[in-house]
């Protein structure tokens, strides 16, 4: 099983619908991080949580840590937020080693 | 600020040659990292610095060597390109200290081995 867990695997939406993208792990973690990946491959880092919520713009991400499980939302989905969405923990210590999950293709049509 | 640079974009090796994917931040920063992207998998760290000087493995090390001479540079080298080492590499760095903040990546590279 791997240590982080995304789901759904790829999502289809339609422009304006609120979505939610599911992140859970299995080991004790120091922080979270929430990434996305353009369609021409770059990657960037959307949020880093230990705790909470965080919100920025048209996205909040909140995790539970005890329940070991995370979520990115977006409100009012555009088709610009199609991409591959990540998730990656760091292990409880503060190592660097990031560990990810496989991402989440997500297609907004407008 | 030109972030976290890679070069070259796109490469193509034969089987056996070696090559050096060159990776360079101007922020200072003190953790750099080496990912490796392939279809289906998340991205994987190879190898890892927390400063000039000083490297480490990471989960997929195995035909790859790194050094770090300066802040600024960390440069992942292929030492004799396998197929399965066709792959798209990403670099990334950030700092260090008791918060916790955010990974910037480069661009990529494109590695193809036949």
């Amino acid at each position: 099983k791997n240590e982080v867990e995304q789901s759904p695997q790829n999502l289809t939406a339609q422009e304006g619908e609120f979505i939610t993208i599911n992140c859970s792990y299995s080991v004790g973690i120091s922080a979270l991080h929430w990434l996305q990946q353009h369609p021409g491959g770059g990657i960037v880092s959307l949020f880093m949580l230990s705790s909470g919520k965080k919100k920025h713009g048209r996205l909040i991400a909140t995790i539970n840590i005890q329940e070991k499980h995370s979520s990115l939302h977006i409100t009012a989905s555009h088709p610009r937020d199609s991409a591959v969405y990540i998730c990656a923990v760091s292990h409880q210590g503060g190592s660097e080693k990031l560990v990810f999950g496989k991402g989440m293709k997500l297609t907004v049509n407008p | 600020n030109a972030g976290v640079t890679q070069t070259p974009k796109f490469q193509v090796l034969k089987t056996g040659q070696s090559m050096t994917l060159q990776c360079a931040q101007d922020m200072n920063h003190e953790y750099m990292s080496w990912y490796r992207q392939d279809p289906g998998m998340g991205l994987r760290l190879i190898h890892y610095s927390v400063g000039a000087g000083i490297t480490d493995q990471g989960e997929v090390p195995n035909g790859y060597n790194v050094s770090r001479s300066t802040t600024e540079d960390f440069p992942l080298r292929l030492l004799s390109a396998a197929p399965s080492q066709t792959s798209v590499y990403f670099c990334a760095s950030r700092s260090p200290g008791q918060g916790f903040y955010e990974q910037y990546f480069g661009p990529g590279t494109r590695l193809t081995v036949t």
